[in-house]
């Protein structure tokens, strides 16, 4: 069964700020088939990237997201007042049907 | 409007029976795979089932296989997710979600575009 690993936990940044989000794969992950999320407390997830590298209908172009294998990195170039939350990856394909996420790695105010 | 509105969590004591449901509207609900994800107090995100755009296939975790059935009702826009056998480790926010088409091939990306509200789902005595 595959885990992926998100790291940092919580990172503490100001507004403008740069983020760089981690995560690793305990297998290797078809870049076609690795997603990352943005969840604001007590609302919804929201796809951000798909692909790897795709950003979904919407999302700005301070999101960008790269990788491939094992390691797959979510980056926000500037940090707005709106970024500051919780951010998942996700996968499929590399154990089963099932899809799979990450623990999680929260970005807050410093 | 183009959204996903769950329905049918509470609270349910161990041992029983609840049965979720998923109004979509303002797209072809039946083009579309869907998902159930939950997410416990505090916690992170939980994939539970999946079924695909007719409902021939499904797929669940193994933590709820056997206890859990997802189905879909394409002429009423509607997704279910049946959970018997219910335990306090079930306690969760349940979401459905949409899965991503790929706009030329139609193919499910199988990453979450549109997500419900989610619903509460507590059990306990």
């Amino acid at each position: 069964e595959i885990v992926l690993t998100q790291s940092p936990g919580t990172v503490s940044l100001s507004p403008g700020e740069r983020a760089t989000l981690s995560c690793r794969a305990s297998q290797s992950v078809s870049s076609s088939y690795l997603a990352w999320y943005q969840q604001q407390p007590g609302q919804a997830p929201r796809l951000l990237i798909y692909g790897a590298s795709s950003r979904a209908t919407g999302i700005p172009d301070r999101f960008s997201g790269s990788g491939s294998g094992t390691d797959f990195t979510l980056t926000i170039s500037r940090l707005e007042p709106e970024d500051f939350a919780v951010y998942y990856c996700q996968q499929y394909g590399s154990s089963g049907p099932a899809l799979t996420f990450g623990g999680g790695t929260k970005v807050e105010i410093k | 409007e183009v959204q996903l509105v769950e329905s049918g969590g509470g609270l349910v004591q161990p041992g029983g029976s609840l049965r979720l449901s998923c109004a979509a509207s303002g797209f072809t609900f039946s083009s579309y795979w869907m998902h159930w994800v939950r997410q416990a107090p505090g916690k992170g995100l939980v994939w539970v089932s999946r079924i695909n755009s007719d409902g021939s296939s499904t797929n669940y975790a193994d933590s709820v296989k056997g206890r859990f059935t997802v189905s879909r009702d394409n002429a009423k826009n509607t997704l279910h997710l049946q959970m018997n056998s219910l335990s306090d480790e079930d306690t969760a926010v349940y979401y459905c979600a949409r899965d991503l088409k790929d706009f030329w091939s139609g193919a499910p990306l199988r990453a979450c575009d549109m997500w419900g509200q989610g619903t509460m789902v507590t059990v306990s005595s």
